[in-house]
């Protein structure tokens, strides 16, 4: 069975440019997830969804961020623009009722 | 807000010795979830636990939930190289199974 699947798994950019991360949940999971990883904060919500619907985006650092839930089966993650600050790792999960989350391999996102 | 703290940070065992690592939340759980994550790679999940008391086990590894459901242990029989990574625990406070807080992590390192 396929998993989650994230793209890109790298991206280098320069600060100012918009990144998009991109995501495709498990087929048959109703709720999304977005998560943040660094050394410092350790893995951190940014934002959910329930069947395509933003549940809690209290996680979502700034404005410069933004994450839509177009349709049951793509999720994006929208910086714009980018600091270096926001280098880390990006991490999509999914979930079906009454089970656990499951996570992607990530996105490491370098801003130069 | 709720406030997870994993011990050890690290651990070095030798192959075949057993090791337990601790997660102790700051709020009652309604649901504690262990996953495993290597460099590079996301977090694959372990087991999850709900009933305080609960006690559960894969392979050579157990996990158990204490009967106040503030604290997890997380316990592997006989290590071996397979069971190096990062063990993460994530706490679920509010009874949704999605806003999940998560430990810094425990990296755990198996010497031959």
């Amino acid at each position: 069975d396929a998993g989650v699947i994230q793209s890109p798994r790298h991206e280098v950019t320069e600060m100012g440019q918009e990144v998009t991360l991109r995501c495709k949940p498990i087929s048959g999971h109703n709720s999304l997830f977005w998560y943040r990883q660094t050394m410092m904060r350790g893995l951190e919500l940014l934002i959910y969804f329930n069947n395509n619907v933003p549940i809690d985006d209290s996680g979502m650092p700034e404005d410069r961020f933004s994450a839509k839930m177009p349709n049951a089966s793509f999720s994006t993650l929208k910086i714009q623009p980018s600091e270096p600050r926001d280098s880390a790792v990006y991490f999509c999960a999914s979930r079906g009722d009454a089970q656990p989350q499951h996570f992607g391999d990530g996105t490491r996102l370098s801003i130069l | 807000s709720q406030e997870l703290e994993q011990s050890p940070q690290s651990l070095i065992v030798q192959e075949g010795k057993n090791l337990t690592i601790n997660c102790t939340s700051s709020k009652t759980l309604y649901g504690l979830y262990w996953y495993k994550q290597k460099y590079g790679e996301g977090l694959i999940f372990l087991m999850m636990l709900q009933k305080g008391g609960e006690e559960k086990s894969h392979e050579k590894i157990t996990a158990k939930l204490d009967e106040k459901k503030q604290q997890s242990s997380l316990h592997i029989t006989a290590s071996q190289p397979s069971h190096a990574g990062i063990y993460l625990c994530g706490a679920d406070s509010a009874g949704t199974a999605s806003k999940l807080t998560f430990g810094t992590g425990t990296r755990l390192q198996v010497t031959l």
